[in-house]
């Protein structure tokens, strides 16, 4: 299976600072298949990023994907309060779908 | 709008069986795949299966392999997750997630809430 390793674990930020995200993924994938989510405390994962760089519907323009390959980013221009949460990479290019360790973008 | 409203929490003992609803709402069921997923509390999903409502089609992960059952009913717009042998490693939360199909990249575009699985003797 594609393993996905995320980097940092944690970013420690400020509101209106820019996050950068790294998923990086063990082989080649298309980037068609690679997804971003937000998870608060509590909540279900939300689909923030389809196909590497596509924004799901209601997502801010604050949030981009870029990436090919095995390297993918997840950038936040300017951090709102509600951004603090934990995030995770997905891949679906090969079965099983797997999901990276996650980054908690915190305070 | 789309809903995925999923059944209230379990509390089970090691070696019973646990079965979990989906209930869909907003879209036209069978249009869409449907897919489990679970997560320990600090850790990072895990794909448990997916059923193609449509056809009833299924795949499982390896991980799960003979414990797990996915089905579901179309008349009822409900998906259900079967998890049998339970032991205190399967406590996790249990969601259902709708699978966006190929105009997003197949990723999971909806999710259930969750559902908080407990085994405990």
């Amino acid at each position: 299976e594609i393993v996905l390793t995320q980097s940092p674990g944690t970013l420690s930020l400020s509101p209106g600072g820019r996050a950068t995200l790294s998923c990086r993924a063990s082989q080649s994938l298309t980037s068609s298949y690679l997804a971003w989510y937000q998870q608060k405390p509590g909540q279900a994962p939300r689909l923030l990023i389809y196909g590497a760089s596509n924004r799901a519907t209601g997502i801010p323009d604050r949030f981009s994907g870029s990436g090919s390959m095995t390297d993918f980013s997840l950038t936040i221009s300017r951090l709102e309060p509600e951004d603090f949460a934990v995030y995770y990479c997905q891949q679906y290019f090969n079965s099983p779908p797997t999901f990276g360790g996650g980054t908690k973008v915190e305070i | 709008q789309v809903q995925l409203v999923q059944s209230g929490a379990e509390v089970k003992k090691p070696g019973a069986s646990v079965k979990l609803s989906c209930k869909a709402s907003g879209y036209t069921f069978s249009n869409y795949a449907m897919h489990w997923v679970r997560q320990v509390p600090g850790q990072r999903p895990e794909w448990m299966g997916w059923i193609i409502a449509g056809s009833g089609d299924t795949k499982y992960s390896q991980n799960f392999e003979g414990r797990l059952t996915i089905r579901r009913n179309p008349s009822a717009s409900t998906v259900y997750m079967e998890l049998s042998s339970l032991r205190s490693e399967d406590t996790a939360v249990y969601y259902c997630a709708r699978e966006g199909g190929y105009a997003y990249g197949y990723s999971f575009d909806y999710w259930g809430l969750g559902t908080l699985v407990t085994v405990s003797s």
